[in-house]
């Protein structure tokens, strides 16, 4: 069965200090990839999809960046933090062309 | 424009009851999904159900089950006997077209729902 990692599940990190989220995906291989942002009390905003490795699509500007080193991994940087990037981060996989996404536990920064 | 509409920001239910959380949409693509994911509080999404553009029934899975009608735009969640731990946000979410990499889904922002023991 496949099953979706994402850590840490709790950050606390000052403003300015560099970022680096990860998710792995187990069990599939060649998944499109997700990073989402939840704001508190709000739904979820697409921040970067991947298709494949080293494919990287941006859906707002940001401080944010998203790589994908290897076929089941995603990650999440940023070299600065700001106040406003607190919140809820959640990795989610698909099957290309299949329509349900799967989500990880999800990461809770708040940028102090 | 919002993509995904869900007008219920709260909803209080009596348990054993059925229960429907509205969703509206807006696409001008012939091709969609539209999909309901439940968020305990632990935060994790849990997908419930899905309903394809060109499905001709309605999607069930179980207690829930998704009351399309595609004229109005309109992808209701239906619970039915609802439990005390269907209590979560839930969200009502798509996805347009049906292109290799356009599996993203677009969210509402979600009902809070509470089952009253």
């Amino acid at each position: 069965s496949q099953t979706i990692h994402q850590w840490p599940a709790t950050l606390v990190q000052p403003v300015g200090s560099p970022l680096s989220l990860e998710c792995t995906v187990e069990g599939t291989s060649n998944p499109n990839l997700y990073w989402y942002r939840q704001a508190a009390g709000r739904g979820l905003q697409l921040l970067f999809y991947s298709v494949g490795i080293g494919q990287i699509s941006s859906e707002v500007p940001q401080n944010l960046s998203a790589s994908r080193p290897q076929d089941r991994q995603f990650i999440l940087s940023s070299k600065k933090l700001l106040l406003s990037d607190s919140g809820f981060y959640l990795c989610a996989w698909s099957r290309p062309r299949q329509p349900e996404a799967f989500f990880g536990q999800g990461t809770r920064l708040t940028v102090v | 424009a919002q993509k995904i509409t869900q007008t219920q920001p709260g909803m209080f239910v009596q348990e054993k009851e059925a229960v429907t959380l509205d969703c509206t949409y807006d696409t001008s693509d012939p091709s969609y999904g539209l999909f309901w994911y439940k968020q305990p509080s632990s935060g994790e999404m849990i997908f419930l159900i899905y309903q394809g553009s060109y499905d001709q029934q309605n999607a069930t899975e179980g207690r829930y089950s998704l009351n399309f009608q595609k004229a109005r735009k309109s992808a209701n969640l239906v619970i039915s006997a609802s439990q005390l731990g269907d209590s979560a946000m839930y969200f009502c979410a798509m996805r347009e077209g049906r292109g290799f990499g356009n599996e993203k889904l677009t969210f509402g922002t979600g009902t809070r729902l509470t089952i009253i023991p």
